[in-house]
């Protein structure tokens, strides 16, 4: 069964802290995706990796960095949280094809006070 | 990537068979027909696509109109866990952050005993 797992499914920080969210999957894929998702405005991609150490910038890359040192971990990280970034964080991975479906961790719901 | 539109809720009794549709009439001819269902507080899931022809897995069946402008989504036997807002997503194989997942609003299936 594939599996795409992420560190935490819920998580509070302070404003200024830095956070980390660590995705790993089973699936030996390429492609691995973060994304977040918020009420009204449904999936918005932050950060795209197609392979190890390579990453392209989403929709909304402002406030965020990525990591792939590992083909199978895509680490995201805030490098100083604030209130605008509470939110869900999905990870996803894909294999190499254009049409090959996305799976996706179970989210992450990070709060920042 | 085509708009979709489907109905906002829909309800259905345990057991009984799901139809879910979606109508896409300014698809074009490269375009897929992919659904994804997201149950609450958790990460969206793949359930099937297709071009033309009418496709069936293990979790579903997907009908595709011979003009290709709309789309049911089968759910043979539902059960309380299949209550989820399912998405219809009408897309060309892409690559790269170009194969980045676009939700629309979806439509929220409550399977009642």
């Amino acid at each position: 069964d594939v599996k795409v797992t992420q560190s935490s499914r819920y998580l509070v920080k302070r404003t200024g802290e830095k956070v980390f969210l660590e995705c790993v999957q089973d699936m030996d894929h390429e492609n691995m995706f973060w994304y977040r998702q918020d009420p009204g405005l449904g999936l918005r991609l932050i950060y795209f990796s197609y392979d190890v150490k390579m990453k392209e910038k989403g929709d909304i890359p402002e406030g965020y960095s990525v990591s792939r040192e590992k083909k199978e971990r895509f680490s995201l990280i805030l490098e100083s949280a604030s209130t605008n970034q509470t939110s869900m964080y999905l990870c996803a991975s894909k294999g190499t094809g254009g049409t090959r479906e996305q799976y996706f961790g179970p989210g992450t719901r990070l709060t920042v006070t | 990537d085509a708009k979709t539109t489907q109905p906002p809720s829909m309800d259905c009794a345990e057991g009984r068979a799901a139809n879910l549709p979606c109508n896409h009439s300014t698809i074009s001819g490269n375009e897929y027909v992919y659904w994804y269902r997201q149950i609450h507080s958790q990460g969206p899931q793949y359930i099937i696509h297709g071009l033309k022809n009418n496709e069936t897995n293990e979790m579903a069946s997907l009908i595709i109109t011979e003009d290709r402008k709309s789309s049911t989504l089968i759910l043979p036997h539902a059960t309380l866990r299949d209550t989820a807002v399912y998405y219809c997503i009408v897309r060309v194989t892409l690559t790269g952050t170009a194969s980045k997942l676009t939700f629309g609003t979806g439509t929220r299936l409550q399977v009642t005993l």
